[in-house]
């Protein structure tokens, strides 16, 4: 059983370009979770889905950020005009139901 | 305020032996969950433990205990037998509610297994 599969492991942007990100939960696991840590700290919560439907974004920046699990394919964090007070590793979680969170490696996403 | 408290930024363990990482948390609910992870220095996150707050035992995974004391709202993992590979950063986390979804997460505790 394969477990939370993230993408892009790194990614670099220049200030003003758009990042996704990409979140495939655990099979058969239908909440998905996403989460961001700045350097030396601990995971902030940002958004929490379910299949095409946002459960609970009170964590999720008012601007630039989005979020979205269809039907079909992975879960998308997707951040607009990326500044450098982006730069954090986001982390993507999934659970079958509001159980134990799996989490993924991670995407590390670099603004220049 | 916060709501879990890791006290310890890094802590030293010789190798074989067992160590006490610290978690105080503050809730009003009553039920929830506490979990631990734990982040070696390739980022990936692990679960490694959890406890409910109706759960009578304190949950025990392997090397891993958690000692749950309910009144005094504190959740401390115990590893047992300490291994070089158990260097990592430890974190504590919080679900609140029955039907809580996110995770609430301490600062974290570094921990180095010496030989």
């Amino acid at each position: 059983n394969a477990g939370v599969m993230q993408n892009p492991r790194h990614l670099v942007r220049r200030r003003g370009q758009e990042a996704r990100l990409r979140c495939s939960p655990m099979k058969g696991h239908s909440h998905v979770y996403w989460y961001r840590q700045l350097p030396e700290e601990g995971l902030k919560f940002m958004v929490y889905l379910q299949k095409e439907n946002i459960i609970d974004e009170s964590g999720m920046p008012k601007e630039r950020f989005s979020a979205e699990f269809p039907k079909e394919g992975p879960s998308i964090l997707r951040i607009q005009q990326v500044v450098r007070g982006d730069s954090a590793a986001y982390f993507c979680a999934s659970s079958p139901a509001e159980d134990t969170q799996y989490f993924g490696p991670g995407t590390r996403l670099t603004v220049l | 305020a916060q709501k879990i408290t890791q006290t310890q930024p890094g802590m030293f363990v010789q190798e074989k032996e067992a160590v006490t990482l610290d978690c105080t948390y503050d809730t009003s609910d009553q039920s929830y969950g506490l979990f631990w992870y734990k982040q070696p220095s390739s980022g990936e996150m692990i679960f490694l433990i959890y406890q409910g707050s109706y759960d009578e035992q304190n949950a025990t995974e392997g090397r891993y205990s958690l000692n749950f004391q309910k009144a005094r709202k504190s959740a401390n993992l115990v590893i047992s037998a300490s291994q070089l590979g158990d260097s990592a950063m430890y974190f504590c986390a919080m679900r609140e509610g029955p039907s809580g979804s996110r995770l609430t997460f301490g600062e974290g505790t570094q921990l180095t297994v010496n030989p």
